[in-house]
């Protein structure tokens, strides 16, 4: 069975902190793995990764895959308080319609 | 821009009531989901939809079921609502074997 984890499951920090939040896969046949951040709505786009080592960059925030240990880190760096949101990562399959998604980590960001 | 849009946003419905929840995306998109949102247990697949008529069982697709007689709309129903289905309900939609999911703004609901 395919199973996608978040660690930790949630997370308080203060403004200007750095955060790294982990996901680890184990799936059939990945093809991607997309982080997603969830306010209270319909949840964003943020990353698509899939090729190892290769860092995708969007302001503060960074992510990286790693193919080999099956995992991937978002860090947020010089946290503020819009950051505060559940991130959630999700595993795309190889041939397979279902995409399978973390735990979601619930990251608050106080002043 | 894709537009995934559920009809009701919050309800409260008795134990017992026969509740739908109304999915539509304007994109053509094959496949269609229906998650519950938990805290602590993230997304979890209820049903999918990969066509118009098919459907295919989720992870927890017990006291649920869907429907889906057009492409751009996909129905989560609950024959006869219990209070453990209180809970978070997202729909989405994804175009063929792309990466990529689009998701509703969520409906919350509340059986008493």
């Amino acid at each position: 069975e395919d199973k996608v984890v978040q660690s930790p499951l949630s997370l308080v920090v203060h403004e200007g902190d750095t955060v790294t939040l982990n996901c680890s896969y184990e799936v059939t046949n990945f093809r991607s793995l997309l982080w997603y951040k969830q306010e209270k709505k319909a949840p964003t786009f943020l990353f698509m990764l899939t090729s190892s080592g290769i860092e995708k960059k969007s302001g503060r925030l960074s992510s990286i895959l790693d193919k080999k240990e099956l995992f991937s880190i978002l860090n947020i760096t010089a946290t503020q308080t819009g950051d505060s949101a559940v991130y959630l990562c999700a595993v795309f399959s190889r041939g397979y319609q279902k995409v399978t998604f973390g735990t979601g980590t619930k990251l608050q960001v106080i002043p | 821009d894709v537009k995934v849009t559920q009809s009701s946003r919050y309800l409260v419905k008795r134990t017992g009531e026969k509740v739908f929840l109304e999915c539509v995306q304007d994109m053509d998109h094959e496949n269609m989901f229906w998650y519950r949102q938990d805290p602590g247990l993230g997304l979890r697949l209820i049903y999918f939809s990969y066509d118009v008529k098919m459907k295919e069982k989720g992870d927890i697709p017990e006291g649920y079921s869907v429907s889906r007689e057009k492409k751009e709309r996909f129905s989560l129903i609950l024959e006869s609502a219990s209070t453990n289905q209180t809970s978070m309900y997202l729909c989405a939609s994804r175009p063929g074997q792309r990466d990529t999911i689009y998701f509703g703004e969520g409906s919350w609901l509340t059986v008493v």
